[in-house]
């Protein structure tokens, strides 16, 4: 079983959808969570962190579920520049800093 | 600018042959590691290092070596390489982990096909 779960999709949905992503986590105890985003054939760059609480920037929010291991990321009002793929990555800060990374969600937003 | 430099970003070798992929990062990180993405794997991480003269192995670092001599620099060496290291490479640095949070800046990527 991997580390780092994600429906691979793609997802295709059209302009101005609100689209959801999910994300399971194996390890317990994880510390930190969070959401890059990757496009085609460039680095993965930071989109938000996920906390406890929940948390929102502008059309994007995550939510954390330890108990059941469980992240996700909503897109309200989806954009043509929204079409990336999103990696779920999860930080076992007892590991070294080291960030697992999820296989990634691929999104094409259509007009 | 804040930046992690990866050279060079297309490389074709063939088997066998030594090369070095090098990373350079300019925010004074302490935190440095090298992934490899492929297609239906995702990122996976093959080797990290924590400060100067500190290096561990992550997940696949089978056929790979990494020096840390200076804070800003993390090469990459493959001493033989064999056609199944040819992937996408990245490089990422972040400031030291511990319990807060520490977003990791990626370089922009090594293309590398060994034939």
């Amino acid at each position: 079983r991997k580390e780092v779960e994600q429906d691979p999709g793609p997802f295709n949905v059209p302009e101005g959808a609100t689209v959801a992503f999910n994300c399971t986590y194996s390890n317990s105890a994880s510390q930190s969570f969070f959401w890059y985003r990757q496009d085609c054939r460039k680095e993965p760059k930071l989109l938000m962190s996920v906390y406890s609480s929940g948390n929102e920037d502008g059309r994007f929010t995550a939510q954390l579920n330890r108990a059941s291991q469980y992240i996700s990321l909503l897109i309200r009002d989806s954009k043509l520049s929204d079409s990336a793929t999103y990696l779920c990555v999860v930080n076992n800060n007892n590991a070294g800093n080291m960030l697992t990374f999820g296989g990634g969600t691929r999104l094409m937003v259509k007009p | 600018e804040a930046q992690v430099t990866q050279n060079p970003r297309y490389l074709i070798t063939v088997t066998g042959k030594k090369l070095t992929v090098t990373c350079s990062q300019n925010m004074n990180h302490e935190y440095m590691s090298w992934y490899r993405q492929d297609p239906g794997l995702g990122l996976r991480q093959i080797y990290y290092s924590m400060n100067v003269e500190v290096t561990d192995k992550g997940d696949v670092p089978e056929g790979y070596k990494v020096s840390r001599k200076e804070k800003r620099n993390f090469p990459l060496i493959l001493e033989s390489p064999s056609p199944n290291q040819t992937s996408l490479y990245f490089c990422a640095s972040s400031s030291t982990g511990g319990y807060e949070y520490t977003e990791a800046f990626f370089g922009q990527g090594t293309r590398l096909t060994v034939v």
